[in-house]
C-alpha cells in the first residue's frame, strides 16, 4: 500500500484567509482524491485530481473555493480559499491505482479550524 | 443513486464481546465493498474489502461477506479488544473512477 503524508497536520486560521494543504505519496499513482470530513460526520468527496488534467469537482464544490493542483504523479495540493468557520473540517487526500474495484489509501488528514 | 446505510452508534461493548455492525447498500451494477476504520485523531485505514458476491474479506479478526441477495456487507468480530475502539465506515465503489460512497460511520467503544 502507498504511504501518504499531508502538511500541515493541523492549523488554526482566521476567517477570510486561505490555506494550502499538501499531499505527498511515496509512489506514482494514477488517481488522487480530496475529501472533507466535517465534525462528527462521514466523508464527502470534494474532487478528483488526475495529473495532466483539470480536477473534477463534485456537486456543491467549486474551483474558486477549492482550487487543486496535481503537478505530477506523487503530489497534489488543495487550497481552501476565503475561509469561514463552516470550513472547519478534516481534509483528507487519498490515492488509488485506477484498476477497477481497487481500494483507496488515505493520508492522515489535515485538521482545520477557522476562527 | 448509490447509497450506504450503517447502523447508528455509538455501540458500546465489553472486552471479548461479539461485534456486529450492519451495512446495507443501494447501487447499480456490481460494486466493490469496503470497511475502513478511523482511530481517534487519525486518518482512515482500509480494514477489508470484497469485490464480488459471496466474497469474504477478513483482516485483524474482522470479517465481512458480500451478500448480493440482501445487498449487505455486515462487519463482525468474535472477540473485541479495547484497541478496537474506533469509528468504522462502510463504503462502496461503483465505477473505475474511484468514487467511494461512504456510510455515516459507526462509533464503537470497547470497555475493559
Amino acid at each position: 500500500s502507498a504511504v501518504i503524508s499531508q502538511k500541515p497536520s493541523r492549523d488554526i486560521c482566521q476567517r477570510g484567509t486561505s490555506l494550502t494543504i499538501q499531499c505527498q505519496v511515496d509512489s506514482q499513482v494514477t488517481m488522487m482524491f480530496w475529501y472533507r470530513q466535517q465534525p462528527g460526520q462521514s466523508l464527502t468527496l470534494i474532487a478528483t485530481a488526475n495529473q495532466g488534467s483539470e480536477a473534477t469537482y463534485e456537486s456543491g464544490f467549486v474551483i474558486d473555493k477549492f482550487p487543486i493542483s496535481r503537478p505530477n504523479l506523487t503530489f497534489s495540493t488543495l487550497t481552501v480559499s476565503n475561509m469561514s468557520p463552516e470550513d472547519s473540517s478534516i481534509y483528507l487526500c487519498s490515492v488509488a491505482d485506477g484498476r477497477r474495484g481497487s481500494e483507496q489509501y488515505f493520508g492522515p488528514g489535515t485538521r482545520l479550524t477557522v476562527t | 443513486g448509490n447509497s450506504v446505510t450503517q447502523m447508528e452508534g455509538p455501540v458500546t461493548l465489553s472486552e471479548e464481546a461479539f461485534l456486529t455492525i450492519n451495512c446495507t447498500y443501494t447501487a447499480t451494477g456490481y460494486p466493490s465493498l469496503f470497511w475502513y476504520v478511523q482511530y481517534p485523531g487519525e486518518g482512515l485505514q482500509l480494514l477489508l474489502k470484497a469485490t464480488k458476491a459471496d466474497d469474504k474479506g477478513s483482516n485483524k479478526g474482522f470479517e465481512a461477506t458480500y451478500r448480493k441477495e440482501t445487498t449487505s456487507f455486515h462487519l463482525e468480530k468474535g472477540s473485541v479488544q479495547v484497541s478496537d475502539s474506533a469509528v468504522y465506515f462502510c463504503a462502496l465503489l461503483t465505477d473505475s473512477w474511484g468514487k467511494l460512497q461512504f456510510g455515516a460511520g459507526t462509533q464503537v467503544v470497547v470497555t475493559p
